[in-house]
């Protein structure tokens, strides 16, 4: 079965300051990795997706993420975050056939103006 | 866009009740989803569907039913409520992978 880990849990940040959220997870095949993001009181939305070819993808809002197949990781990243990235992100994994998403525990962040 | 409706935003339901959330694509997709979403713990598959009248049980599938007579619709059913059910609910379909979610129903089970 596969897992993933999101390791913080909720992320303190000021404005302007650099962003990464670890994704770790657990799957011995081919995976399709995602992020999502979820605005307070909004719905879960896609912030960005990995199937395959260039490991660093980026997304929408200045936002990107690395996969680095060696250490089963997916971390996302942004160099200057704003007020409005405050929400609560998700990392998710599919197998290649894209079954059974899982997702991570979540990380929220705070930005402070 | 893709649309997927969830027909109620707040419920309040009583101990023993049954339930049922609805809900409704628009983009032929295959494969529906129900999860919920309760702080710490991140989103929790409760019941998925990939095609009409088939249904696979998720993580923690006990305490709920699903039921998939039309391929746009996908409905969770509490057979009888109970406090530690009180929790976002959140709806999905999907194309390779990439979910696309409803705008969640919150249900407060008293």
């Amino acid at each position: 079965a596969q897992s993933v880990s999101q390791h913080n849990h909720h992320v303190i940040l000021s404005e302007a300051a650099s962003l990464e959220l670890g994704c770790n997870y657990s799957y011995g095949g081919t995976v399709n990795l995602f992020w999502y993001v979820q605005y307070p009181g909004q719905h879960l939305q896609l912030l960005l997706k990995y199937f395959s070819g260039d490991p660093l993808v980026k997304g929408i809002k200045g936002f990107e993420a690395e996969f680095i197949k060696s250490k089963f990781s997916f971390n996302l990243r942004k160099p200057s975050v704003q007020w409005s990235d405050t929400a609560e992100y998700f990392c998710a994994v599919t197998d290649n056939a894209g079954n059974m998403l899982t997702f991570g525990g979540g990380t929220r962040l705070m930005v402070k103006p | 866009d893709v649309k997927v409706t969830q027909s109620s935003r707040y419920l309040v339901k009583r101990t023993g009740e049954k339930v049922f959330l609805e809900c409704v694509q628009d983009m032929d997709h295959e494969n529906m989803f129900w999860y919920r979403q309760d702080p710490g713990l991140g989103l929790r598959l409760i019941y998925f569907s990939y095609d009409v009248k088939m249904k696979e049980k998720g993580d923690i599938p006990e305490g709920y039913s699903v039921s998939r007579e039309k391929k746009e619709r996908f409905s969770l059913i509490l057979e009888s409520a109970s406090t530690n059910q009180t929790s976002m609910y959140l709806c999905a379909s999907s194309a390779r992978g990439e979910l696309f979610f409803g705008s969640g129903t919150q249900l407060s089970v008293l």
